[in-house]
């Protein structure tokens, strides 16, 4: 069965560094999407991306956050300046295209630790 | 704004009895409503989802949950729930033309012999 996948499983990094968080979606999928999960926290959306655009972005998605699909596979989220609250786990998702609400798959997510 | 209630924090079950998970939505429509599990250090998995139709929808594992446009709630239950169902679990909703999902706040599930 396809799967979204997400490296790295695990990211720690300095205060201040940009970080670059890896999604696969599923192949034949065409909307995105980035979540978090402080730990202990809900799940919280971020941000959706369709036709190499934003769709919709959250509040927390602010202008240290950029995602891009730079190829034909790939889907990034980057945090340009990583502050001790973006500690979190990452849950990158994707579903199909079309009217119906098809179900979002998720990734198996990155733990960014920021120190 | 769409939002979700999972008013039960932790439950714990024992293994062979019943289960039932509450969670109350509020939106200004039908929404279309998911279960998920999160297993430790793993990845959301979809338990069921409801879009319309059938009110009471089957899921995966044993799992199934009824919508009640009345209570404005999608409650999860499983008849006898097993050791490997400890997991945490969330309910999602996602409004008509809104893509994103909200989610509420979990509720884990410790299951004892």
């Amino acid at each position: 069965e396809p799967e979204v996948t997400q490296t790295p499983s695990h990211q720690v990094t300095q205060m201040g560094q940009e970080v670059i968080l890896r999604c696969v979606p599923i192949s034949n999928h065409l909307y995105f999407y980035w979540y978090r999960q402080i730990l202990g926290q809900k799940v919280e959306f971020l941000v959706s991306f369709y036709n190499n655009e934003i769709s919709e972005k959250s509040e927390i998605f602010d202008d240290q956050f950029s995602v891009e699909r730079p190829d034909g596979s790939n889907f990034t989220l980057k945090i340009r300046s990583t502050k001790l609250e973006d500690s979190a786990m990452y849950f990158c998702a994707s579903r199909l295209l079309g009217r119906a609400p098809y179900e979002q798959y998720f990734g198996p997510g990155t733990r960014l630790t920021v120190t | 704004a769409q939002s979700v209630t999972q008013p039960d924090i932790h439950i714990t079950v024992s293994e062979g009895a019943s289960l039932e998970l509450r969670c109350n939505y509020s939106y200004g429509a039908t929404p279309y409503l998911f279960w998920y599990v999160q297993s430790p250090g793993q990845g959301l998995q979809l338990l069921l989802k409801y879009f319309s139709g059938d009110t009471l929808v089957q899921g995966i594992k044993g799992f199934e949950a009824e919508f009640k446009r009345s209570q404005s709630s999608f409650n999860l239950r499983k008849p006898s729930v097993h050791w490997s169902d400890a997991a945490e679990y969330f309910c999602a909703v996602e409004g008509f033309g809104n893509e994103k999902l909200t989610f509420g706040t979990g509720t884990r599930l410790t299951i004892i012999p």
